[in-house]
């Protein structure tokens, strides 16, 4: 069964440092999603992704942070300057007939 | 803003048992979706009802709406330690139209052997 993928697993950083989340969606999806999860609290929308541009984005998806579809099938998250509240778990997702399929996450940990 | 929120908070039960939970949204949805997560893990999709349906099976889970009362029920029949998780529901709703997910606080379900 096809499935989201996500890399890395687990990224450790430093204050300030840029980092990259990586996801490939399933191949015949065309609406891409990032959400995040810090510790112990609800899964929070970040931005959506249609027809290779950003279709919707919540408040907390400000100027820090990216996305970008670089090729057909890699979807990337970037966050220019973490900061310690950075620190969470990154979902990625995509959508296919209504259903969103997430990916298995990249846990963030800001130092 | 809309949210799906669960209910209750945490359920333990023991194996074999059924296991119950609610979820309450707000505004009018084109469907709402249950996932569960295992500790610290991904999000595993388990089940889509859309607003025009008023009950699913699968398995051993079956999913009702109200869409009247804004509700929606997840029920795990026989139950076993496998289905040791927290439980979300996820709404998509009318208004948004790229189809964002809300998602609940969660049931956290405990099943012990």
């Amino acid at each position: 069964e096809p499935e989201v993928t996500q890399t890395p697993s687990h990224q450790v950083t430093q204050m300030g440092q840029e980092v990259i989340l990586r996801c490939v969606p399933i191949s015949n999806h065309l609406y891409f999603y990032w959400y995040r999860q810090i510790l112990g609290q609800k899964v929070e929308f970040l931005v959506s992704f249609y027809n290779n541009e950003i279709s919707e984005k919540s408040e907390i998806f400000d100027d820090q942070f990216s996305v970008e579809r670089p090729d057909g099938s890699n979807f990337t998250l970037k966050i220019r300057s973490t900061k310690l509240e950075d620190s969470a778990m990154y979902f990625c997702a995509s959508r296919g007939e209504g259903t969103q399929y997430f990916g298995p996450g990249t846990r963030l940990l800001v130092l | 803003s809309q949210q799906g929120e669960e209910d209750p908070q945490a359920l333990s039960i023991q194996e074999g048992e059924n296991a119950t939970m609610n979820c309450s949204y707000k505004t009018s949805i084109n469907n709402l979706q249950w996932y569960r997560q295992n500790s610290g893990r991904g999000l595993v999709h388990l089940i889509l009802i859309r607003s025009n349906e008023r009950e699913k099976h699968s398995g051993r889970l079956r999913v009702t709406l109200d869409t009247s009362k804004k509700s929606s029920s997840l029920l795990i029949t026989a139950s076993r330690a496998a289905d040791t998780a927290s439980y979300f529901c996820a709404t998509d709703a009318k208004a948004d139209s790229w189809g964002k997910l809300q998602f609940g606080a969660g049931t956290q379900v405990v099943v012990t052997p």
